[in-house]
């Protein structure tokens, strides 16, 4: 079935530093979806993209949306503390519920 | 988020047992869905409803059934607990239209002794 792979697994980064996380599909998406969780928390959703190429930024996130439609990444500039937590990719389905990638797991040391 | 509860927020039962968890909300959103979270499996879809009475299996369902007689009220039971049903469980509720998101519920910890 469909799958959305999601890398890094976890990524550590200094506070200041930029951050990168990727999703990638072997087929054509209909379109993606970002959420964050913070740690001991739930999954909140962050954004959608469903255009080619579609780029949206929210303050110091930026989400992209590959020309093929097959990958996205979200990219946070100069991290802060309050970035910490595992964000997630997710994709719709035929049958209208979401597939969700592994996540990314991101550390900020202040 | 507000418009979406879960009940309990912790439970710890036997081995064997039935367990119920229960997912209410007051968005009158048509779509409802049981997640359950585990590290390195993320968030994986057990059961979803589209509807009164209207439900499907996630790619999850085994040992899981539920139901959904109103609106506001999804039910998941486990019809009889095993170790591996030990996890976070999380509800979502969705209008399902384009854009919108999943709203999650803060989740249950189920832990099966």
């Amino acid at each position: 079935g469909q799958q959305v792979m999601q890398i890094p697994q976890y990524q550590h980064v200094q506070e200041g530093e930029d951050f990168t996380t990727y999703c990638n599909s072997s087929t054509t998406l209909s379109n993606i979806q970002w959420y964050k969780q913070r740690p001991g928390g739930h999954p909140v959703f962050l954004i959608q993209l469903v255009k080619s190429g579609e780029v949206k930024k929210q303050k110091r996130l930026t989400f992209q949306f590959g020309e093929a439609k097959k990958n996205s990444s979200l990219h946070i500039t100069a991290t802060q503390t309050t970035d910490v937590g595992t964000y997630f990719c997710a994709t719709g389905r035929s049958q209208g519920n979401l597939i969700f990638g592994k996540g990314t797991k991101l550390s900020v040391k202040p | 988020d507000a418009g979406i509860t879960q009940s309990p927020r912790h439970k710890v039962t036997e081995t064997g047992t039935p367990v119920t968890l229960r997912c209410h909300q007051t968005e009158n959103h048509r779509y409802m869905y049981w997640y359950r979270q585990d590290p390195g499996h993320g968030l994986r879809l057990i059961h979803y409803s589209y509807g009164v009475k209207d439900t499907d299996k996630g790619e999850v369902s085994d040992g899981y059934s539920v139901s959904r007689s109103k609106t506001e009220d999804f039910l998941l039971t486990l019809e009889s607990a095993t170790s591996s049903q030990t996890s976070v469980y999380f509800c979502a509720i969705s209008e399902g239209l384009e854009g919108l998101g999943y709203t999650f519920g803060s989740g249950t910890r189920l832990t099966v002794v």
